[in-house]
């Protein structure tokens, strides 16, 4: 049972647009959250993060939002860069467990 | 270098055989995390391991386990390996359980053949 989904398997954005990439979960106990940036034959990078006090954090380019009511994260890079392209994962825990990945999402951003 | 360690980075190996992944922790860091990732899966959480201390189970199988040595490097036993098995294995560590996120090794891929 997949307990964090990303039901967008790809995405393809231009270049200096916003990229948005979507991400849900079922446990309402995960109070922590994690996006993770992975390039070919490299290991899974950690991007950002937020927990579940807020529901914004911004850190560059880079924002995620959390919307607990909906048991869903986003998360928005503005502008998009070719260097952004990568599939990116997002992850849910409850702090001090495992955290749980989705299947992912490829991002192409087209110059 | 996220200073996490895997090795070897590419394994083959024939069904039924027994297998070792190796993941050095980066530096201070007590807890380590073994994921698995097959073709168009998300990344499978197997087993977590702090300060030699096995912590959580995931949908790790029966024919594989893993251990923490006193120097926090961890080894992850896969036997009988089918067809199946054929994957990608992540190792991650952090400093403490869970927080933090994690910093992943790049991975070893294991082809059963």
């Amino acid at each position: 049972d997949q307990q964090v989904k990303q039901n967008s398997p790809s995405l393809s954005v231009q270049e200096g647009r916003i990229s948005i990439l979507n991400c849900d979960y079922t446990n309402s106990m995960f109070d922590y959250f994690l996006w993770y940036k992975k390039y070919p034959a490299e290991g899974p990078t950690f991007l950002i993060s937020i927990s579940s006090i807020k529901d914004k954090n911004e850190d560059g380019r880079f924002t995620v939002f959390l919307n607990k009511s909906a048991k869903h994260l986003s998360l928005h890079i503005v502008p998009s860069q070719p260097g952004d392209s990568a599939v990116y994962f997002c992850a849910a825990g409850d702090t001090g467990n495992q955290f749980y990945f989705g299947t992912g999402t490829s991002l192409t951003v087209i110059p | 270098d996220s200073g996490v360690t895997q090795t070897p980075k590419h394994l083959i190996t024939a069904t039924g055989q027994r297998v070792t992944l190796r993941c050095s922790p980066r530096s201070g860091d007590l807890s380590v995390y073994w994921y698995q990732q097959s073709l168009d899966q998300g990344l499978q959480f197997l087993i977590h391991y702090y300060n030699g201390e096995e912590r959580a189970k995931g949908n790790i199988l029966e024919r594989f386990s893993a251990q923490q040595f006193p120097d926090l490097h961890s080894e992850l036993n896969l036997s009988s390996l089918e067809l199946g098995d054929s994957a990608l294995y992540f190792c991650a560590s952090s400093l403490r359980q869970g927080q933090d996120g994690y910093t992943f090794g790049s991975g070893t891929r294991l082809t059963v053949v």
